[in-house]
């Protein structure tokens, strides 16, 4: 499977608990991007990487929202102190920037996180 | 302030008909129109997209219509096929001055058999 690869697909944890995710891009991608999705809405942007480099990031991301994308290949999106309204559904892009499908996104199928 | 939406959160089309879902934009710099297909437990799939010089640009079944004196975009399948039944999410992006895309809310397509 050449595709994005998210990890784990579910996640349950307690209020004020830390929580990792891992995303894998395809391979060649250097374009990746998280959101969150709750029920009912569209995909929220979050963040985006330009190979290792974290360019833009949303007002809406609080502080205790951080990822990284250390090598410029998997991203990790970490949550500290979780809240029960985090729950949602963290999603991962990727595409390639410099060809004419840039714009095109590749989704992950996403981590449901679920605070109790 | 949803600058991207999708006003019917639903639609019913019958099989081999024509299946019109709607989109409208805010914010005049979007210069660039996706939309998206979502199954359950799947992340979405990209369909179709259309840039601001163009106002229609076509891909087999789908064809993606762009006003942009009425920030309006719709998304035409024809004919419409059972396989077809899912979340349409459009989105909007800048591209020049932000990365970001904008997601509407979704329109759930239901095709009758």
């Amino acid at each position: 499977d050449t595709g994005v690869s998210q990890d784990p697909r579910h996640k349950i944890t307690k209020r004020g608990q830390n929580v990792t995710f891992r995303c894998d891009p395809i391979s060649e991608h250097n374009r990746l991007y998280w959101y969150r999705q709750t029920l009912g809405q569209g995909p929220e942007f979050l963040t985006y990487f330009q190979n290792e480099a974290q360019l833009e990031k949303s007002r809406l991301l609080s502080d205790r929202f951080s990822a990284e994308r250390p090598k410029g290949s998997f991203s990790t999106l970490e949550i500290q102190r979780t809240e029960q309204g985090d729950s949602a559904m963290y999603l991962c892009a990727s595409s390639l920037r410099g060809t004419m499908s840039y714009n095109e996104q590749f989704f992950g199928p996403g981590t449901r996180l679920t605070v109790l | 302030d949803q600058q991207v939406k999708q006003n019917s959160p639903s639609l019913s089309v019958q099989e081999g008909r024509i299946s019109i879902l709607n989109c409208d934009y805010t914010n005049s710099m979007f210069d660039y129109f996706l939309w998206y297909k979502k199954y359950p437990a799947e992340g979405p799939t990209f369909l179709i997209s259309i840039s601001s010089i163009k106002d229609k640009n076509e891909d087999g079944r789908f064809t993606v219509f762009l006003n942009k004196s009425a920030k309006h975009l719709s998304l035409h399948i024809v004919p419409s096929q059972p396989g077809d039944s899912a979340v349409y999410f459009c989105a909007a992006t800048a591209t020049s001055g932000t990365y970001k895309y904008i997601f509407g809310t979704g329109t759930r397509l239901k095709v009758l058999a």
